[in-house]
């Protein structure tokens, strides 16, 4: 049973433009999310991160949105630019365990 | 510092053979999670430690064993390796286990079973 689910699993954007990734989660005891980037052949690096007593957070092009009434959290990058190009997963902690969304394949075209 | 560090990048073994991953951190951080990549299933956690000489069972752990023996190390074992667990393995480490803190990740081991 998937408790963090992002749905799209690619999206492809004009370098410049804004970015938009989605992310659901099922488990409404979760009280913490947090956004990771992965390049090919490296692993997860921290990206952003949100607290549900918030419903945004922003670092410099970077922003993450809360919407707990709907379980849903959204990262949105701008403007996004070809370095940005790598898979971006959603986390959420509970207990002494982390899970994670499937991930979504962002490339930013030059 | 190295950060996490993995041994070794890449491995194929045949099935019904044995092997151990090993995952280092200089960092003395508490926490250890062992995670498999799969396509289309994310991230998936296999075991996790909470300080040297534990272990615990994560979502996936069925064919794999774990040790903490040093607090840096974290070692992922297959006994009878099946094709089922051709994935990449990734390790990472927290401070503390909070739920707030940062995980640190290692760069992989792309194992393939044949």
């Amino acid at each position: 049973d998937q408790q963090v689910k992002q749905n799209s699993p690619s999206l492809s954007v004009q370098e410049g433009r804004i970015s938009i990734l989605n992310c659901d989660y099922t488990n409404s005891m979760f009280d913490y999310f947090l956004w990771y980037k992965k390049y090919p052949a490296e692993g997860p690096t921290f990206l952003i991160s949100i607290s549900s007593i918030k419903d945004k957070n922003e670092d410099g092009r970077f922003t993450v949105f809360l919407n707990k009434s709907a379980k849903h959290l959204s990262l949105h990058i701008v403007p996004s630019q070809p370095g940005d190009s790598a898979v971006y997963f959603c986390a959420a902690p509970t207990g002494n365990q982390f899970y994670f969304g499937t991930g979504t394949s962002l490339t930013v075209i030059p | 510092n190295a950060g996490v560090t993995q041994t070794p990048k890449f491995r194929v073994l045949k099935t019904g053979q044995s092997m151990t991953l090993l995952c280092a951190q200089d960092m003395n951080h508490e926490y250890m999670y062992w995670y498999r990549q799969d396509p289309g299933m994310g991230l998936r956690l296999i075991h996790y430690s909470v300080g040297e000489g534990t272990t615990a069972k994560g979502e996936v752990p069925d064919g794999y064993n774990v040790s903490r023996l040093k607090k840096q190390n974290f070692l992922l074992g297959l006994e009878s390796a099946a094709p089922s667990q051709t994935s990449v393995y990734f390790c990472a480490s927290t401070p503390r286990g909070r739920g707030t803190d940062t995980q640190y990740f290692g760069p992989g081991t792309r194992l393939t079973v044949l």
